[in-house]
């Protein structure tokens, strides 16, 4: 089955850009999607179909994909970002979910 | 506004079968393409998805959970049900419902979450 690597955790210090990255075969052939995840909540999606935005989610939050990395980008990182993020795709090729492993997105 | 709430025991014995509601509102699974998915989150680790249902006769699972898994619905009460059976203490874990977007694959709407601990 389709397998995505994220890297467990990242730093930034506020104010600074954050990216997440998010590793599969080819990935840049599918559509990724991010969630935000803070302690004691539900995920909630911040980022579909690589690049947009839903609504309520501020212009900070940007997001790509190619070849085998998509990333989550978090301009101008502020104390409130702190989470976990998890990328996930809609393997079309067999109809299935996959989450990636979540990284711990820290602001110092 | 799209909510969802899951329901269900919170304390399940290994070996016994774990039934979980998912009430929804604000959409209709009538409407092509539109799912309800299951997915779970065991303390600390991450999410994994576990079954999609779409109508009665189509449905997709987790190919590692699929011969423990059943989705069902109950149209007159706008509920999706899980069934998973012979749990064991690996399935304790927080389970989410959370609405499908048609045709993106992406979940933009989650219930609030419902613990599961199993254990004898």
């Amino acid at each position: 089955s389709y397998v995505l690597a994220q890297p467990p955790s990242e730093s930034v210090a506020p104010g600074q850009t954050a990216r997440i990255t998010c590793g599969g075969d080819n990935v840049g052939s599918k559509s990724v999607h991010w969630y935000q995840q803070k302690p004691g909540q539900a995920p909630a999606l911040v980022m579909y179909y690589d690049s947009d935005r839903p609504a309520g989610i501020p212009e900070r939050f940007s997001g790509s994909n190619s070849g085998d990395t998509a990333a989550l980008t978090i301009s101008r990182v502020e104390a409130g970002d702190e989470a976990d993020y998890y990328c996930q795709v809609w393997d079309t090729d067999t109809d299935h979910w996959v989450f990636g492993g979540g990284t711990k997105l820290t602001v110092l | 506004q799209i909510t969802l709430k899951e329901s269900g025991p919170t304390l399940v014995k290994p070996t016994q079968t774990l039934t979980l509601t998912c009430t929804f509102s604000g959409f209709s699974l009538s409407n092509s393409g539109v799912g309800v998915a299951w997915i779970r989150q065991p303390p600390g680790k991450a999410l994994e998805w576990l079954a999609l249902f779409y109508r009665d006769d189509d449905k997709r699972y987790s190919p590692s959970l699929k011969s423990r898994l059943a989705i069902t619905r109950d149209t007159s009460n706008n509920q999706v049900v899980l069934t998973m059976t012979n749990v064991d203490p690996v399935d304790t874990a927080t389970y989410y419902c959370a609405h499908c977007l048609p045709r993106v694959g992406a979940f933009d709407a989650w219930g609030q979450g419902t613990m599961v601990t199993v254990s004898s």
